[in-house]
C-alpha cells in the first residue's frame, strides 16, 4: 500500500526564486493538504485541494499557490522566496467527499532551504 | 477558531515508566483529536485518534490517550516507554461533524519533545 510521497527530499534555492514542490496521495485518497513546518514549529495549514480546486486556505500569502491534478497528485509553488520561506512542507493526504474524513496521512516532507 | 496547547516542550522518563505528554484544545462544536509522532528527518506518523464513543482511545505502539470533555484535554499516555518512543509529539484538532469535500484542516500544537533514558 504505498503512502504519501513527496519530492524532491531536498531543495535549495535563493531569495527571489520559484520553487515547486510535488506530493502523491496515499492509494485510495483523494484529498490533498500542505503545511508549513518551521523549524520548532508545529506543522502550519497553507491549503487544501479536492476535486482539483482550493476547498480551505490558511493564512499564507499568494505568493503560495498550489495545483491538484486528475490523478489527485498536487503541487504546491512558491513565488518570490524569502529566508522565511525555509521549512519543511509536508504534504497530507485523505478520503474526501461526503463523510467524517477523519484521518489525514503525512509524507517526509521537503525540506527547502533559502540562502 | 481552533486551537491546541501542549504545556511542555520536554518530557523526560526513564525506560519502564509510565508517560503522559498534555494536550489541551478549543474548537466550536465536537473535537476530532490526533495524536502523530515525528522522528528526525521525517514526516508525522499517525498513532490514534478520537472521533466519538468511548474516552479511552487505543492507538499504535502501546499508546494510548483519553478524552475529556470537561478539561478540553486528550492526553497521551504509555504504560511502560521504551528508548525507541524518543521523539517529537504531536497534538492536533479539528471540527468534528460531516464534510462535503475538502475542509479537514487540521490545527497543530507546538510539539513535545519525549526523551526517554536507560
Amino acid at each position: 500500500d504505498a503512502g504519501v510521497t513527496q519530492s524532491p527530499t531536498h531543495l535549495i534555492k535563493t531569495r527571489g526564486q520559484q520553487v515547486t514542490l510535488r506530493c502523491s496521495p496515499k492509494s485510495g485518497h483523494d484529498t490533498v493538504s500542505w503545511y508549513q513546518q518551521a523549524l520548532g514549529q508545529g506543522p502550519q495549514f497553507i491549503f487544501q485541494y479536492y476535486e482539483e480546486e482550493e476547498r480551505q486556505r490558511g493564512n499564507f500569502p499568494d505568493r503560495f499557490s498550489g495545483h491538484q491534478f486528475p490523478n489527485y497528485s498536487s503541487e504546491l509553488n512558491v513565488n518570490a522566496l524569502l529566508l522565511g520561506d525555509s521549512a519543511l512542507y509536508l504534504c497530507a493526504s485523505s478520503l474526501g467527499g461526503a463523510g467524517p474524513q477523519p484521518t489525514s496521512h503525512f509524507g517526509d516532507g521537503t525540506r527547502l532551504s533559502i540562502l | 477558531a481552533q486551537s491546541v496547547a501542549q504545556p511542555e516542550d520536554q518530557v523526560n522518563v526513564a525506560e519502564g515508566n509510565p508517560l503522559t505528554v498534555k494536550c489541551t484544545y478549543s474548537v466550536s462544536g465536537n473535537p476530532y483529536l490526533f495524536w502523530y509522532v515525528q522522528y528526525p528527518n521525517r514526516g508525522l506518523q499517525f498513532l490514534l485518534k478520537y472521533i466519538t464513543g468511548d474516552n479511552l482511545v487505543k492507538g499504535s505502539y502501546g499508546f494510548e490517550a483519553e478524552f475529556n470533555k470537561s478539561q478540553t484535554s486528550f492526553h497521551l499516555k504509555k504504560p511502560s516507554a521504551l528508548v525507541s518512543d524518543s521523539a517529537l509529539y504531536f497534538c492536533a484538532v479539528r471540527e468534528g461533524g460531516w464534510l462535503t469535500g475538502g475542509g479537514n484542516k487540521l490545527t497543530f500544537g507546538t510539539g513535545t519533545q519525549l526523551k526517554v533514558e536507560l
